[in-house]
């Protein structure tokens, strides 16, 4: 089945230590997306891909950056965690926004604990 | 004006009851409104989706009533089940606007036996 594949699904790291964070889909969807969702708060966006253009919002810190090396890839890199960042991590892909095809397909998401 | 109310934020019903959630939203650009729900530890899952041409839309036990004047939209779950139980967010999005979900706050939602 076509889907959007998270790993790994749970990842612990020591406070300062990067971690990747990994995503790919079968869906050959232009735009994949990273998300940080809190317990009990929605999911939050942190930047996009369309294609190999990058979308950062506003409010993402430094800290964290993106990759797509293809279309079927995307990694989210966070260089230095503080504890703050603990949280769950949600990849989504969705087809051209210039289409009817407007829905996001969510990943399992990957849970990152910091020590 | 980007921001999707959504109530209530915590909701008991009974199986076979009838559950319903509420969003409301100021941005009349909005033109895709989708539910998704989220079961504990997994990604969120499309549920069921409208745009505002249509004042409801139905799949299954699962209805979207759409006002757009009063710009609000609500889920209805109709005989609620134990499996049911889950996060529920509204969200909103604007056609060509980079498909960038706004969404609602979230409703824990428990169906008891």
């Amino acid at each position: 089945d076509a889907m959007v594949i998270q790993n790994p699904r749970y990842q612990v790291t020591q406070f300062g230590k990067p971690v990747t964070l990994s995503c790919s889909q079968t869906l050959n969807h232009n735009v994949m997306y990273w998300y940080q969702q809190k317990s009990s708060q929605a999911p939050k966006l942190l930047f996009h891909y369309y294609d190999k253009d990058f979308n950062n919002e506003a409010d993402t810190p430094d800290n964290f950056q993106s990759r797509r090396p293809n279309t079927s890839f995307c990694f989210l890199d966070i260089r230095s965690p503080g504890l703050g960042d603990a949280a769950m991590y949600l990849c989504a892909t969705s087809r051209d926004p210039g289409t009817d095809q407007e829905t996001q397909y969510f990943g399992p998401g990957t849970r990152l604990l910091v020590l | 004006q980007q921001q999707v109310k959504q109530s209530p934020q915590s909701l008991i019903v009974q199986k076979g009851g009838i559950s319903i959630i509420n969003c409301a939203y100021e941005n009349t650009a909005f033109d895709y409104f989708p539910w998704y729900q989220q079961f504990p530890g997994k990604g969120p899952a499309l549920l069921i989706a409208i745009r505002p041409d249509v004042s409801e839309k139905k799949e299954g036990r699962f209805t979207i009533s759409f006002n757009k004047s009063a710009k609000q939209f609500s889920l209805h779950i109709m005989d609620s089940q134990p499996g049911d139980s889950a996060t529920y967010f509204c969200a909103a999005t604007i056609r060509g606007g980079g498909n960038k979900l706004t969404f609602g706050t979230g409703t824990q939602l428990k169906v008891e036996l």
